[in-house]
């Protein structure tokens, strides 16, 4: 079984500091890992993934996240943090080893984490 | 990314109807599947919604109570049966490329109230 933890409920941040959302996985085989942010009263956005290269990997609205196999974790970062990142961000994992190719090959979400930037 | 749209936007109902909700995609798409969000909260997996056959249900979830159809590789329903006020969530419809590497993209929801 996969499973995605997002320790922090809620994570407080200054306007203008660098900001990180933490995320951990679990899975039997390889993770392909995501972030996405969902703003108040909307739908979830696609930040950036993780599926093989480069351990950091840049996204939109200057997000990036660092994959780090031996702490199984996928960190979501930004060296400055803007009022408008203010938002809900979850970390999903798949795991590659158990995709089918068809049947039940959904994304496994953490809790999600509050993201609130401070002016 | 395909764009994704969801009818009705939200609905309250009584306790023991039933709602079926709708998801449109402007393009084909090769993977569906319907979410559950409740309120402040992540989003749980209900099925994976297959075109031409019976959908695939997550652990705790049952063709009973949410029947799924995908009559081809634009559209997509889930009906709610029988519901209580447990079932008060957003449901999101999702598609997705067919194979691992793809991102899923996500419609708005469909906000649910039943009392």
């Amino acid at each position: 079984a996969q499973s995605v933890a997002q320790p922090e409920d809620q994570v407080n941040v200054a306007e203008g500091n660098p900001l990180t959302v933490k995320c951990t996985y679990s899975v039997s085989g390889n993770p392909y890992l995501f972030w996405y942010v969902q703003y108040p009263n909307r739908g979830l956005q696609f930040l950036l993934k993780y599926i093989t290269g480069d351990n950091l990997v840049k996204g939109s609205y200057g997000f990036e996240a660092e994959f780090n196999k031996s702490q199984t974790s996928f960190h979501l970062k930004k060296p400055s943090a803007l009022v408008s990142d203010s938002a809900l961000y979850f970390c999903a994992v798949r795991d590659y080893s158990t995709y089918s190719g068809g049947g039940a090959d959904g994304l496994t979400f953490g809790k999600g984490t509050h993201l609130i930037i401070q002016p | 990314s395909a764009v994704i749209s969801q009818k009705p936007s939200r609905d309250i109902c009584q306790r023991g109807t039933s709602l079926t909700i709708q998801c449109q995609v402007d393009s084909q798409v090769t993977m569906m599947f319907w979410y559950r969000q409740q309120p402040g909260q992540s989003l749980t997996l209900i099925a994976t919604a297959n075109q031409g056959s019976e959908a695939t249900y997550e652990s705790g979830f049952v063709i009973d109570k949410f029947p799924i159809s995908r009559p081809n590789l634009t559209f997509s329903t889930l009906t709610v049966s029988n519901m209580s006020p447990e079932d008060s969530s957003i449901y999101l419809c999702s598609v997705a490329g067919g194979g691992p590497r793809y991102e899923q993209y996500f419609g708005p929801g469909t906000r649910l109230t039943v009392t």
